[in-house]
């Protein structure tokens, strides 16, 4: 089984702080991404990296960077987090074989402050 | 407008009965088909997936893709108390998938 983890269930922050998010996966997966899902808008492409070390910005990469210095492990950073980037993060690796599937971490719950 | 229009719910049925979640979607290029499911402060799973028109059978569950008329639909049969949960429809084409906003379904016994 896919098994994709993310550092925190729950975050609390306050505005202007440095945020870090990490996911980590365990089945050699190229491709893993970021997400934010909010209400009524469903979820949100942030970053995607394809290789290590490589990113492409989603839809809403304004107020985040992305680091991926290893293939399993794709971080998620908010420079100075502010009270709009509240919201549940997820966290998805993709399965580039036959399914072009993403599996999705549990997510962490950010709420800034 | 949206590229994945889906209808947000709720939608309550009693257990046993037929569940018929939807999406409309819009970019004819999409190739990938999907459902996933998500309790609440969970994670989505993959339920089901298909690339092609026509239906797929798993269990209770029937993904339905109608490219004709960009039309996605998902069958639950049988329904549980345990179906209850957000179905987030996706859809899209290599490592770039677009979702709907979720049907929240509430099973009640």
């Amino acid at each position: 089984d896919v098994k994709v983890t993310q550092s925190s269930r729950y975050l609390v922050k306050r505005t202007g702080e440095k945020v870090f998010l990490e996911c980590v996966q365990d089945m050699d997966h190229e491709n893993m991404f970021w997400y934010r899902q909010d209400p009524g808008l469903g979820l949100r492409l942030i970053y995607f990296s394809y290789d290590v070390k490589m990113k492409e910005k989603g839809d809403i990469p304004e107020g985040y960077s992305v680091s991926r210095e290893k293939k399993e492990r794709f971080s998620l950073i908010l420079e100075s987090a502010s009270t709009n980037q509240t919201s549940m993060y997820l966290c998805a690796s993709e399965d580039r074989g036959n399914t072009d599937t993403q599996y999705f971490g549990p997510g962490t719950r950010l709420t800034v402050l | 407008q949206k590229e994945v229009e889906q209808d947000p719910g709720p939608l309550s049925v009693p257990e046993g009965a037929i569940v018929s979640l939807n999406c409309t979607y819009s970019n004819s290029a999409f190739q990938y088909f999907m459902w996933y499911r998500q309790y609440s402060r969970k994670g989505p799973e993959l339920l089901m997936y298909t690339y092609s028109s026509g239906n797929k059978e798993d269990g209770r569950f029937t993904a339905q893709v109608d490219k004709s008329s960009k039309y996605i639909s998902l069958f639950i049969r049988d329904s549980q108390p345990s179906d209850s949960a957000t179905y987030l429809c996706a859809t899209g084409t290599a490592s770039k998938l677009t979702f709907g906003t979720g049907t929240r379904l509430q099973v009640t016994l």
